[in-house]
Order: structure tokens, then sequence, then C-alpha cells
């Protein structure tokens, strides 16, 4: 079936530098891709979503990319802060009738090293 | 806090017992999801409500499942007959819907952690 997943299960990254996170999808059909952050015991909380016919979406500190040429999604989180530390998981939603289900990956845990 | 709440927090029972879990969305969201979620996993869809309505199941719920939003306000997921594999997070989510509107962001409750033993 289709599916949305993830390059690396782990990212540790030192305080203030740059973070990457990278997805792969397989649904070219998705309407939008919505990166989500993930803190121990918490649901999921929305970060950023990027339209399907974008290249870039920018937000405070965080910037996502879409390639649509290769189904590759990434999140880049600039100055990364202790508070970053989280599960990160990126989803695709497909609209049909109204529907908005999301489709989530497995998750990239980054940590930031003090 | 989204403002999306969940109740029971925790939830520990035996095998074959029944557990309901309650959800309560934000007031004036018309549409409550649940999901599912195993370590290391990300959520699963499992079946969403526009107000009273429940619109799709996914075909993670089996029979044992059962969910309804009786006046379209809080919602309830119950299980019968709990098996050592319902053992999850259970989540709930919601959103202010409308037609033509750009993605309708989903809010995510804390969610139910179920462990059946």
């Amino acid at each position: 079936g289709e599916s949305v997943g993830l390059h690396l299960p782990t990212l540790s990254v030192q305080e203030g530098d740059n973070s990457i996170i990278n997805c792969a999808y397989s649904n070219s059909a998705s309407d939008y891709f919505i990166w989500y952050k993930q803190e121990s015991g918490k649901g999921p909380q929305f970060i950023i979503d990027i339209r399907s016919n974008m290249d870039k979406r920018q937000g405070q500190r965080v910037t996502v990319l879409l390639n649509k040429t290769v189904k590759h999604l990434s999140l880049q989180i600039a100055a990364t802060q202790p508070g970053d530390s989280a599960v990160y998981f990126c989803a695709d939603l497909l609209r049909g009738f109204g529907n908005e289900k999301l489709t989530f990956g497995t998750g990239t845990r980054l940590t930031i090293i003090p | 806090d989204t403002g999306v709440s969940q109740d029971p927090r925790h939830k520990i029972t035996k095998r074959g017992q029944n557990v309901t879990f309650r959800c309560d969305p934000i007031s004036e969201h018309n549409r409550l999801y649940w999901y599912r979620q195993t370590l290391g996993q990300g959520p699963e869809f499992l079946t969403y409500f526009q107000n009273e309505a429940q619109l799709e199941k996914s075909r993670l719920l089996s029979d044992r499942f059962s969910a309804e939003r009786p006046k379209g306000s809080f919602s309830t997921l119950e299980i019968q007959r709990t098996e050592q594999g319902d053992s999850a997070m259970y989540l709930c989510a919601s959103s202010r819907w409308a037609s033509g509107k750009s993605y309708n962001e989903q809010f995510f409750g804390p969610g139910t952690r179920l462990t059946v033993l």
C-alpha cells in the first residue's frame, strides 16, 4: 500500500546547529505534506505544512522542502534548541470526497546535545 | 495544550475486558478523528466523524471496536474483549473542516495509553 517513510530513525545535533530530517513518500497524489513534532507523553503537534504544488515553505526557524521528482520531503530546523528534542513525523494528506486522512511515517528521534 | 482532552490518560486492563475512552475536541471543531499509535510508529488512522456522523472506518477497526459521537461534541471509543495486541496509544484529533479551504489542521490530544495484560 501507499506509505510515508523516513530515512533515519535517530539524529543527534549539537545545540545551535541546524538539523535536517528527511522523509520519502510514495503517494504522488497526496495534496499536502505535514510535519508533526511529538514530545514524550504528548500527542503530535503541528509544525508546518506544504501544499503539493509548492517546493519550499518557511516558518519560524523551520523550512520544509518538497522534491516531487524523487518524492522526498525534508524539514530543516535552524539554530536548534533543547526544546527541539522530540520525535518528528512527516505525514501526507490525500483529500478524497472531503476526508482528510493523514498517513504518518515511522518517525525520527531528534536529540539536541547541549 | 492543544485544547483537545482525552480521558483516561492511562488504562491498564486484563485481556478480555472492555474499555472505553473519551475525547473532548476543541468546541467549535466539527471533525473528530481517532488514531492508534504503537511504540516507535507513527499514528494510524482508525475512524473519523463529521459532527455526529461517522464517515469512514479503517480496516484496522475490527468488529470489537466501536466509536460514537452522539451529539457532535465529545466522542467515545470502546474496545470489547481486549487483546494484548490492542496495547497502544489511542489518539484523538479534531479540526474545523470547511470545504474549499486549505489544509484543515488537525489538533491532537495527549492520548490514552492502553496496556492489556
